[in-house]
């Protein structure tokens, strides 16, 4: 039971290149979603997959796109790549099931920089 | 607007003593609040959770306590250990939503 993995942990590249993080989850979880974390501002909504199917935009949503591949499978692409969007990504599934309803889980995070 | 604020950046304890880490809610339709723990180069693990129908929840060395009518919660760590240094983020939810609200985070040194 690996819980949330992601691919790459490390990235680099340069303006306007583009790339996939991956992240799958083995937890049966109908829930997904991508957050940023820069320093001094914490984890930042990206988007979100509230199950199969369906993807929602969260709190900073411009500048990329994702992929809700099947229950196991969420992607973020990042089209053109700014230096803005230096930082680390986070991917999370979602229980849903007692005691903890809204407990997220976190997988190990893609440190990008973008130069 | 910054609807969860953890207003500590960081936090210096000495080891033994009680860490105490502060966070501030603005949204009143927040009923579920919890706690990650974050290491460097980890993902945030979860540490402890409270509904809005208690003022009170410990698990172990930790105590979440939940005060609604200051939209206020902060989390008791005693006796605190090396191990408990990390970033700590804060998290708000209406029961049941989807998303997660965020605070800034606040680093913890437990010194020997």
């Amino acid at each position: 039971n690996a819980g949330v993995t992601q691919t790459p942990k490390f990235q680099v590249l340069k303006t306007g290149q583009s790339m996939t993080l991956q992240c799958a989850q083995d937890m049966n979880h109908n829930s997904m979603y991508w957050y940023r974390q820069d320093p001094g501002m914490g984890l930042r909504l990206i988007y979100y997959s509230a199950s199969e199917g369906t993807t929602d935009k969260g709190e900073v949503p411009n500048g990329y796109n994702v992929s809700r591949l099947n229950k196991r499978e969420f992607s973020l692409r990042l089209e053109s790549a700014a230096p803005s969007q230096t930082s680390v990504y986070f991917c999370a599934s979602r229980r849903t099931t007692p005691p903890a309803y809204n407990e997220q889980f976190f997988g190990p995070g893609t440190r990008l920089t973008v130069l | 607007d910054q609807q969860v604020k953890q207003n500590s950046p960081s936090l210096s304890v000495q080891e033994g003593r009680i860490s105490i880490l502060n966070c501030d809610y603005t949204n009143s339709m927040f009923d579920y609040f919890l706690w990650y723990k974050k290491y460097p180069a980890e993902g945030p693990t979860f540490l402890i959770s409270i509904s809005s129908i208690k003022d009170k929840n410990e698990d172990g060395r930790f105590t979440v306590f939940l005060n609604k009518s200051a939209k206020h919660l902060s989390l008791h760590i005693v006796p605190s250990q090396p191990g408990d240094s990390a970033v700590y983020f804060c998290a708000a939810s209406p029961l049941g939503a989807q998303k997660l609200v965020f605070g800034q985070g606040t680093r913890l040194t437990i010194n020997p």
